[in-house]
């Protein structure tokens, strides 16, 4: 167990749908990460917040936003849902965020997303 | 751009033997960072093992050990004494200097057969 925790496990929507997908870091850590891991796409970092402010950007489309709460949890939205957002999201966390270390990143769950 | 490229999709070895996968990267950041991730079957994905570039000791973790090639750009992994616990997916990752998002290999399946 990482201590990272994801809510749901499991999602089940329909194309144009919208869905939040939340996260909860590790005591301490400061800094989240949303990944998406699909079949062809293979596991890209989609954005990272650090102690509530976006701090880097990967490949995270228009439709999808995120934000971190003052209480450190996270959210990812994902709208008007296409068949092919169809994935493993996986939320990371890590200590910091703002220093020249690049911390490891302990890894929750994932919520499975199928778009029907 | 960071990119990892890992070249072997499968393999499999019979338990209690010694099994190495292949990682190459390529990075433009003089500062950076390699890592090891498992993913069993239940999809969790779980650190091995942790490089820092501007070490020059390999890094190891009790039966995990790492061969880092910072010339070549090379950073494998090496499994001695291979479990049936250990068959997985493995992916290699990179990060930046500083705290960034870790860019991922496309992963190696590593079967281990009893």
């Amino acid at each position: 167990d990482s201590g990272v925790t994801q809510t749901p496990k499991h999602l089940i929507t329909a194309t144009g749908q919208r869905v939040t997908l939340r996260c909860s870091p590790r005591s301490g850590d400061l800094s989240v990460y949303w990944y998406q891991q699909s079949l062809d796409q293979g596991l890209q970092f989609l954005i990272q917040y650090y102690n509530g402010e976006e701090r880097a950007k990967g490949n995270i489309l228009e439709r999808f936003s995120a934000q971190q709460f003052p209480d450190l949890h996270s959210e990812l939205n994902l709208s008007s849902l296409e068949l092919g957002d169809s994935a493993l999201y996986f939320c990371a966390s890590s200590v910091g965020g703002s220093g020249r270390e690049s911390e490891t990143q302990y890894f929750g769950p994932g919520t499975r997303l199928l778009v029907l | 751009a960071q990119t990892v490229t890992q070249s072997q999709p499968e393999m499999s070895v019979q338990e209690a033997e010694t099994v190495t996968l292949s990682c190459t990267y390529d990075t433009s950041e003089s500062n950076y960072y390699l890592f090891w991730y498992k993913q069993p079957p239940s999809r969790q994905m779980i650190l091995v093992i942790r490089q820092e570039a501007y070490k020059q000791q390999n890094a190891t973790e009790n039966r995990f050990s790492v061969n880092f090639q910072k010339a070549a750009k090379s950073f494998s992994l090496k499994i001695s004494d291979s479990q049936l616990g250990d068959t997985a997916m493995y992916f290699c990752a990179q990060a930046g200097g500083g705290a960034d998002g870790l860019t991922f290999g496309k992963g190696t399946h590593l079967i281990i057969q009893p």
